[in-house]
Order: C-alpha cells, then structure tokens, then sequence
C-alpha cells in the first residue's frame, strides 16, 4: 500500500507558465516533506522541503505548500523553463531521515 | 571527484554470479543508503548506515548483502539474484540522519538480472 502518492505520472506545461505537481499521503504521522528532481542519467537531487509546522516554503521559482487536513502537497514552479523538465518526487518523513517514503514520480515537460 | 559516484553504470548478470556495487561519497557524510527503484515503483529504501553501523533494514531478502568498510565507502553485494530485482540501485548520502539532513544521490547502478 503506497503511502505517498502521485497520481499524475506526465504533465506538459508551456514556458513561462506555472507548473503545479500533486502528491498526497496517508501516514498522518509523516511530519517532514521533501521534492527532488530527477534527470535522466542522473540521481534525484534535492529541491525544496517543507516541516508539517508550515503551510508554505518558498525558495525562488518553487514554492510547496502543504494542507495537513487534506494530506495533500503541492510544488509550484513559475515561471516554467525548459529546463526544469524532469521527473518530481514527492517524499515523506515519520522524523528521521532513515524512513524516508517516496511517490512514484511526476514526469513535467515544459514546451518552448 | 565530488558528490556522490557509483561504479558500474551498468551491469548484466546470471542469476548464479556473485558481484558488487560500490558508492563512493566525497562530502564528508556520516550516513549512506542502498535505495531500489523498478518500474513504476517508488524508491524504496533497502539499507541505511550511520558511521559505518546499519541502522536500517527494510526486510531485504539475503541475496542483497551490504557492507560498509569506512564512512565514505559502502558496497552491495549481489549473489543468487532473480530476474525481478532487475532496476536502478542508487547510493545516496547524508551528513546525519535528521530528517533536514539532505540525502545526496548518486547517479544509480542500472542492474539487469538473466
């Protein structure tokens, strides 16, 4: 049973325009949530977090906001580049590093 | 180098061979993880070793054995593997293990099993 879950595995966004990646989550004690992107060939790198203290994080054209009642998070990209196209994961944290939980992956594609 | 490597790319083998994945970390990181990712899967995380003990052991099978010599070193041995653990296998590092402690990865070993 997937605790963290991404239910949109592609999205295409044009440049300039917001890109909105979806995760949800069933484990009410996860309290730590992260996004890393991935490119091909290459390992996932770390992109934005966010404490289940907060509703919202922002670092530069990222933003992840999270509502707790929904068990719902989202990153926000604006404006989309080029060269964000990539695979997202959402992942999730019970308070230690060692258990982290991970979505299967949103593909964005950001057109010219 | 810098970050973390991993050594091969990729690698072909029988179900009766015995071989081995190597990560290299360059940060100076007390932690190391041996993460799998099949197809349409999410990650998941198979070990985790802080200074150099296991801390972690998510119900691998014993076919998969790491080891963790020193705290910039860990292997993944790999003997009597089906074709169902075909994936990408990748190290990632941390510098502890608290939760705002970023796991780096590396670029992952693509494993096929015949």
């Amino acid at each position: 049973d997937q605790q963290v879950k991404q239910n949109s595995p592609s999205l295409s966004v044009q440049e300039g325009r917001i890109s909105i990646l979806n995760c949800d989550y069933t484990n009410s004690m996860f309290d730590y949530f992260l996004w890393y992107k991935k490119y091909p060939a290459e390992g996932p790198t770390f992109l934005i977090s966010i404490s289940s203290i907060k509703d919202k994080n922002e670092d530069g054209r990222f933003t992840v906001f999270l509502n707790k009642s929904a068990k719902h998070l989202s990153l926000h990209i604006v404006p989309s580049q080029p060269g964000d196209s990539a695979v997202y994961f959402c992942a999730a944290s019970a308070g230690t590093a060692s258990k982290l939980t991970f979505g299967t992956g949103t593909r964005l594609q950001v057109t010219l | 180098e810098t970050g973390v490597t991993q050594t091969p790319r990729h690698l072909v083998m029988g179900m009766t061979n015995k071989k081995s994945l190597k990560c290299e970390q360059h940060l100076g990181h007390n932690a190391m993880y041996w993460y799998k990712q099949s197809a349409k899967k999410p990650l998941e995380l198979m070990f985790v070793y802080s200074l150099e003990e296991r801390v972690e052991n998510n119900s691998v099978p014993s076919r998969f054995s790491p080891e963790c010599p020193n705290s910039s070193h860990l292997f993944l041995h790999l003997h009597t593997l089906q074709p169902e653990d075909s994936a990408l296998y990748l190290c990632a590092s941390s510098a502890g293990l608290q939760v705002s402690d970023t796991q780096y990865f590396g670029p992952g070993t693509r494993l096929t099993v015949l």
